[in-house]
C-alpha cells in the first residue's frame, strides 16, 4: 500500500500566472481534500472531490478549482496567482464514503512561492 | 463564526510532567473532533478523534459541549511527544457535503 504522494515539492511562480498541483491518493482511498497552509497558521479547507465531483468547498474564490480522476489522483489549479497564495499546499486522502468521522492521509504537501 | 481556537502557541513541559493542549470550537450543529500531529520532518497524520473514544500514544481527548471544548491530555510527557498539534473538526455543511476546520496550532516541547 502506497501513500499520498504529491508533486511537485517545491514550484516559484509570478502574480498573475496559473498553477497546476498534483495529488495521487492512497490505494484504495476515493476521496480527496486540498488544504493551503500558510506560514504559522493551521491547514484552511479549500475543498474535498469524492467520485470526481466536488463534494465539499471552503471559503476560497472560484479561481482555485479541481478535478479527480477515475483513478482517484486529483489536480488544484489556481488561476490568476496573488502573492498571497504563496503557502503549503497539502493534499490528504481517505476512504469510504465521505463521512464527518473518518481519518484523513495526507501527503507531504508542495511548497508554492508566488513573487 | 465557526472556528477553533487553540490559545497556547508554544506550551514547554518537562518530562514526566502532566499535559494539556486546550481547544476551543464554534460550530452550529454536531460536529466531530479530531486532533492531528506533526512531528519533525514528518507529514501530519491523526493522533486521535472524538467517536473512537480511544488513547493513542497515552493521550486522551474530552468533548465537552457543554464548553465547546476538546482539550488534549496525557499525564506523563515523553521527549518523544515533542510536535505540532493540530485540532480540528469536521461538520456537515449541507446536502451531504463536509467541511474541515483546523485550528492554528500548538507546538509542545517537552524538556529533558
Amino acid at each position: 500500500e502506497t501513500g499520498v504522494t504529491q508533486s511537485p515539492t517545491h514550484l516559484i511562480k509570478t502574480r498573475g500566472q496559473q498553477v497546476t498541483l498534483r495529488c495521487s491518493s492512497q490505494s484504495g482511498h476515493n476521496t480527496v481534500s486540498w488544504y493551503q497552509q500558510a506560514l504559522g497558521q493551521g491547514p484552511q479547507f479549500i475543498f474535498q472531490y469524492y467520485r470526481e465531483e466536488e463534494n465539499g468547498r471552503g471559503n476560497f474564490p472560484p479561481r482555485f478549482s479541481g478535478l479527480q480522476f477515475p483513478n482517484y489522483s486529483s489536480e488544484l489549479n489556481v488561476n490568476a496567482l496573488e502573492l498571497d497564495d504563496s503557502a503549503l499546499y497539502l493534499c490528504a486522502s481517505s476512504t469510504i464514503p465521505p463521512a464527518a468521522s473518518y481519518e484523513q492521509y495526507f501527503g507531504p504537501g508542495t511548497r508554492l512561492t508566488v513573487t | 463564526a465557526q472556528r477553533v481556537t487553540q490559545p497556547e502557541k508554544l506550551l514547554s513541559v518537562f518530562k514526566g510532567a502532566p499535559v494539556e493542549l486546550k481547544c476551543n470550537y464554534s460550530y452550529s450543529g454536531s460536529p466531530e473532533l479530531f486532533w492531528y500531529v506533526q512531528y519533525s520532518r514528518q507529514r501530519l497524520q491523526l493522533l486521535l478523534r472524538h467517536i473512537s473514544r480511544e488513547s493513542i500514544k497515552g493521550f486522551t481527548a474530552d468533548l465537552n459541549k457543554g464548553e465547546t471544548s476538546f482539550h488534549l491530555k496525557k499525564p506523563f510527557a515523553q521527549e518523544e511527544d515533542s510536535a505540532m498539534y493540530y485540532c480540528a473538526l469536521s461538520g456537515d455543511s449541507g446536502s451531504g457535503t463536509y467541511k474541515y476546520i483546523f485550528g492554528t496550532g500548538t507546538r509542545l516541547k517537552v524538556l529533558a
